[in-house]
C-alpha cells in the first residue's frame, strides 16, 4: 500500500485566497483524521470521520474551515478565506477502528504558508 | 477526559547514552498506548505500541512497557544514535461513543550529538 497520500506537499498563497488540501487514506481504513501542527500549538485535531461521516469537528478553528469526505478514498480540507495565522503543516491520518491496536497512519503533510 | 502528559524537551544526549522519555496518561477505559516519531520534514510514524497492561512494545532498540498501576508508558533506549534525533510523541487511543479517539502528548524533541 502507498500509505496515506496528501497533496499538495507545499502551498504558498496570499491572504484571502481559498486553499484546498487533499487526502487519500489507506484502502480499507474506515476512519480519517485531519490534524494541524504549529510550533506554538503543537499537534491539534481538527476533525475526524468514521465511515465517511464527520464525528467530531470541535477542533475546527472557525467557519472558514470546512472538511468533506465524499467517499471512502478521498477527503478535502478547505480554508476560505485563508489568513496568515492558518500557516501550518496539515496532516491527514487514517486507521481501521475495529479490533486490535487501531494504529493511526499519517501522511507526509501539507505545508501551508499564507502571506 | 483522557489526556497524555510527556516530559518537556528538548533532550540533548551524546551518542551511545541511555534515553528515557517519560509519558503518563489519564483514561477512563482501557486504552492502547503508542509512541510515534517525527523526523524533520516528515509525518508522524508509529514507533511502537502496547494494547494491554504489562505489554512491552519494542522497535529499533526502543522499548516501552504499559504500566497500569502507574499509568505510564515511558520510552527507553539503551544506546542512542545521531539518527535517533527527532520529535517523539506519546499517544493513546480509547473507544468512546462507538469510535476511537486518539490523544497525543505535546512531543519531546531529542537531539543526539556525535
Amino acid at each position: 500500500d502507498a500509505g496515506v497520500i496528501q497533496s499538495p506537499r507545499h502551498e504558498v498563497t496570499e491572504m484571502g485566497q481559498e486553499v484546498t488540501l487533499r487526502c487519500k487514506p489507506i484502502s480499507g481504513h474506515n476512519s480519517l483524521f485531519w490534524y494541524r501542527q504549529t510550533m506554538m500549538r503543537g499537534l491539534e485535531l481538527l476533525i475526524y470521520f468514521n465511515n465517511n461521516v464527520p464525528i467530531d469537528d470541535s477542533g475546527m478553528p472557525e467557519d472558514r474551515f470546512s472538511a468533506k469526505m465524499p467517499n471512502a478514498s478521498f477527503s478535502t480540507l478547505k480554508i476560505q478565506p485563508s489568513e496568515p495565522r492558518d500557516s501550518a503543516v496539515y496532516f491527514c491520518a487514517s486507521s481501521w477502528t475495529g479490533t486490535g491496536a487501531n494504529v493511526l497512519t499519517f501522511g507526509a503533510g501539507s505545508r501551508l504558508t499564507v502571506l | 477526559g483522557n489526556s497524555v502528559t510527556q516530559m518537556e524537551g528538548p533532550v540533548t544526549l551524546s551518542e551511545e547514552a541511555f534515553l528515557t522519555i517519560n509519558c503518563t496518561y489519564t483514561a477512563t477505559g482501557y486504552p492502547s498506548l503508542f509512541w510515534y516519531v517525527q523526523y524533520p520534514g516528515e509525518g508522524l510514524q508509529l514507533l511502537l505500541k502496547a494494547t494491554k497492561a504489562d505489554d512491552k512494545g519494542s522497535n529499533k532498540g526502543f522499548e516501552a512497557t504499559y504500566r497500569k498501576e502507574t499509568t505510564s508508558f515511558h520510552l527507553e533506549k539503551g544506546s542512542v544514535q545521531v539518527s535517533d534525533s527527532a520529535v517523539y510523541f506519546c499517544a493513546l487511543s480509547d473507544r468512546g461513543g462507538g469510535t476511537y479517539k486518539y490523544i497525543f502528548g505535546t512531543g519531546t524533541r531529542l537531539k543526539v550529538l556525535a
